[in-house]
Formats: structure tokens, sequence, C-alpha cells
């Protein structure tokens, strides 16, 4: 089975622009988390999505969004990009989305923004 | 709310080294535990997991053991080996319905030949 697959790999934005991230999850997997990953704050819950529904959300401004589509695929969003904004983001997926479930990551996005 | 603590980094040891990596956790209900390992340049990895009290997870020699009495799931290793290399995360998972995961802040770990 394929594992989970982000695009792009790599990408830079300026401040100001927006962005969006795409994760296609493993095949037959529901559920899709965000993850942010920075140095300074370490791995950061995004946000959740189960059957095109957001379930869950961290602590990030409304800048940051995300949505789910019925082929479980999913992008996030970040518009009014911020010096701050400079992350690898992770995405995972899971068959379900229960507490004993395994979520298996991604790759990864980097973005950097000038 | 819940955290997780884990034991600060970076670790180095020498090949066949016994390896211990300390994790305590916060939680208000009963979480799954769980021990990712990221690789230079590669996304996480499970390396083994417990979803509840007395349960030892294990996978590749390392394990970790759900104590529920000292809320800790500490990683260890017998023998750790140049390849073990990498980052290792401890993470909870407790929110019934749903799994968004509280990772520590990681632990980097170095073998040397």
């Amino acid at each position: 089975k394929a594992g989970v697959t982000q695009t792009p790999r790599y990408l830079i934005k300026t401040r100001g622009q927006q962005v969006t991230l795409s994760c296609s999850p493993i095949s037959g997997h529901r559920s899709v988390s965000w993850y942010q990953q920075t140095p300074g704050q370490g791995l950061q819950f995004l946000f959740e999505y189960f059957s095109e529904t957001q379930r869950n959300k961290g602590n990030f401004p409304g800048r940051f969004s995300g949505r789910q589509f019925s082929n479980s695929r999913s992008e996030m969003n970040v518009s009014t990009l911020e010096l701050g904004d400079s992350a690898l983001y992770l995405c995972a997926s899971s068959l379900e989305a229960s507490s004993t479930d395994t979520q298996y990551f991604g790759p990864g996005t980097r973005l950097t923004v000038l | 709310g819940d955290s997780v603590t884990q034991m600060e980094g970076p670790v180095t040891l020498s090949e066949e080294a016994f390896l211990t990596i300390n994790c305590t956790y916060t939680a208000t209900g009963y979480p799954s535990l769980f021990w990712y390992v990221q690789y230079p340049g590669e996304g996480l990895q499970l390396l083994l997991k417990a979803t509840k009290a007395d349960d030892k997870g294990s996978n590749k020699g390392f394990e970790a053991t759900y104590r529920k009495e000292t809320t800790s799931f500490h990683l260890e290793k017998g023998s750790v080996q140049v390849s073990d290399s990498a980052v290792y995360f401890c993470a909870l998972s407790e929110v019934a319905g749903a799994n968004n995961l509280f990772f520590g802040t990681g632990t980097r770990l170095t073998v040397i030949p």
C-alpha cells in the first residue's frame, strides 16, 4: 500500500501571500490530521478531518484552514503568510478517528516564508 | 490540559549501549501512548504504542510499558545501533472520538560506532 503523500515537498513564499498544501492519505483511511513542526514550538496539532468534517482544531489563528474531500484527500490553506509560519507541515492519516488508532505520517511540506 | 514531558537531549551513546528515554504525561482521562521516530529529512514513523495501563509496546528491539501509577511511558532498548540515530517523540492521544496527538519536545539520539 502506498503511504501518505504530501505535495509539494518544498515551498518558498513571501509575507502576505497565501499557500495551499495537499495530502493524500493511505487508501481506506478516512481520518486526516495536520501538524506544524518548528524548532521553537515542536509538533503542534492544527486540525483533524473525518468524513469531510472538521472534528478537532488546535490553537491556531483563523488564517489556517483546511478541508477534506469525498475521497479523503485533504488540503490546508494558510492566508496572509507571516515569517513565523515557516515550518514543516505534516499530514497524518488513520483508519478511523479513535484515540487508539495509529496515525501514519507523510514526509511533510517544508514551507519557508521570506 | 494534556501534556507530555520528555527527557531533554541530545543523548549520545556508543554502539551496543543501553538506552532509556524518559517520558511522563499529564492527562485527565485514559490516554493511548505512542513513541514516534523521525529520521533526518523524513516524516514521523510509529515505533510502538500502548492503549491501556500495563500494556507493553515493542518493536525493533525497543520497548515501553504504560505505567498509570507513575504516568510514564519510558522508551528502552538493550543494545543500540548506529542506525538508531534519530529524534524520538513521545505522544499521547486522549479525546474520545478524535485522535489529535500531543507530542513531547523530542529527544535527539546519536549513536557512535
